[in-house]
């Protein structure tokens, strides 16, 4: 059974300052998606990552993935407040659907 | 980026009526998905769709039906609705296989 667990749950940081998230998943995938949620709304894609070592970057947020340690990385630089959000890794299986992670809910302060 | 559109936005209720939640997309995507969140929650797939005619229940179990008897509408139905099925209910829909999920706005049921 796959499982996707995130890690913080729950991030408060000040803003200027550089975070990473961190997913990890339990069996193999060559699949990964990060979307934001921001309260009460639904959820925005952000990366989609295909392959073993792909990055990519928009903005402020920078998203890895490696398949062979089963962790995918979303890492934050210089955050702001626009940041603020809940973000969800899913991981893809059965070529077609996603297991969702558990959400870490960032807080990004002045 | 798809187009995918859910009514009602927010719905509060009665015990034992039934409810339809209505779910649509403009691409002409093949792949639609169910999903349900609590607040805070992660997400859970109660049900999905491969095209025109081809329904399946996701990881979760849940009360509701879906039908897909359109490739842009894909409704869920709750036939006697309960405080247990409080929650949000998220379309979403895909292009292919490998494709990302575009969501709707999604549905805040309020069974009382």
């Amino acid at each position: 059974e796959l499982k996707v667990e995130q890690n913080p749950l729950f991030l408060s940081m000040q803003e200027g300052k550089n975070y990473t998230i961190y997913c990890n998943y339990s069996t193999t995938s060559d699949r990964l998606y990060w979307y934001r949620q921001d309260p009460g709304k639904s959820l925005e894609s952000l990366f989609v990552l295909l392959s073993n070592g792909a990055v990519k970057q928009e903005g402020r947020l920078m998203a890895s993935l490696d398949t062979k340690a089963r962790l995918s990385t979303l890492h934050i630089t210089a955050a702001v407040h626009d940041l603020s959000a809940t973000y969800f890794c899913a991981v893809g299986y059965n070529t077609d659907k996603l297991i969702f992670g558990t959400g870490t809910r960032l807080q990004v302060f002045p | 980026e798809a187009d995918i559109y859910q009514t009602p936005r927010y719905l509060v209720i009665g015990t034992g009526k039934k409810i339809t939640l209505e779910c649509s997309q403009t691409m002409g995507h093949d792949k639609m998905y169910w999903y349900q969140q609590d607040p805070g929650m992660e997400l859970h797939l109660i049900h999905y769709s491969y095209g025109v005619n081809s329904t399946e229940k996701g990881d979760l179990s849940s009360e509701s039906t879906v039908s897909r008897i359109r490739t842009e509408h894909f409704p869920l139905t709750l036939e006697s609705a309960r405080p247990s099925h409080t929650s949000q209910y998220l379309c979403a829909s895909s292009e292919s296989a490998a494709g990302e999920l575009f969501f709707g706005e999604g549905s805040r049921l309020t069974v009382l």
